[in-house]
């Protein structure tokens, strides 16, 4: 299986700053299919980005997300309140799918 | 509006089965392929198995292979899980979520918690 290891595990900003994140799989990811999820305490994951760079609808344009082959990273260009949680990366190409250990996000 | 509920979880002793239903609502089930992922509380996400829209093709992680079986009935607007000789390390909360049509998951449901503990 395509094993996804994201770094850093623990990203501590604040409120206006750039966050990178990032996704390195174990295999080359087929045809782009990245995905990148958010998912705030309590509630189910939330789609952010999907083909490894189309933002889905209703993101805003501060996220954004670029990759391939085995990196992939996402990128918060101006860090917003409303935006720290923990992110995904998960590769849908082959099975079985499989998802990054996570990336929390916390204000500084 | 997109909807996806699950139920059929709680406590069950290792060795024990449960089945885990899906009720979806608010788009045309049989156009999508649909998956469960399972979730640690306080840990990362895990796939666990999915199922094409017509419930032709299957796949499943390695950890649940041989013990999990998924489906579905499109005339009922369902999905399904049947989880078998369960065992601690399955307890977790299961989402039921959609396949867009290019394949990544694009809805959840809320989850069910499953616990199996003696």
């Amino acid at each position: 299986e395509i094993v996804l290891t994201q770094s850093p595990g623990t990203l501590s900003l604040s409120p206006g700053e750039r966050a990178t994140l990032s996704c390195r799989a174990s295999q080359s990811v087929s045809s782009r299919f990245l995905a990148w999820y958010q998912q705030k305490p309590g509630q189910a994951p939330r789609l952010l980005m999907y083909g490894a760079s189309t933002r889905a609808t209703g993101i805003p344009d501060r996220f954004s997300g670029s990759g391939s082959g085995t990196d992939f990273t996402l990128t918060i260009s101006r860090l917003e309140p409303e935006d720290f949680a923990v992110f995904y990366c998960h590769q849908y190409g082959t099975s079985p799918y499989t998802f990054g250990q996570g990336t929390k996000l916390e204000i500084k | 509006e997109v909807q996806l509920v699950e139920s059929g979880g709680g406590v069950v002793r290792p060795g024990g089965s449960l089945r885990l239903t899906c009720a979806a609502s608010g788009f045309v089930f049989g156009d999508h392929g649909m998956s469960w992922v399972r979730q640690v509380p306080g840990k990362g996400l895990e796939w666990v198995s999915g199922i094409s829209w017509n419930g032709g093709s299957t796949s499943y992680a390695d950890s649940v292979r041989g013990r999990f079986t998924i489906s579905r009935d499109n005339s009922d607007n369902s999905l399904y899980l049947q989880m078998n000789s369960l065992r601690a390390e399955d307890t977790a909360l299961y989402y039921c979520a959609r396949e867009d049509l290019n394949y990544f998951v694009d809805y959840w449901g809320q989850g069910s918690l499953v616990t199996v503990s003696s």
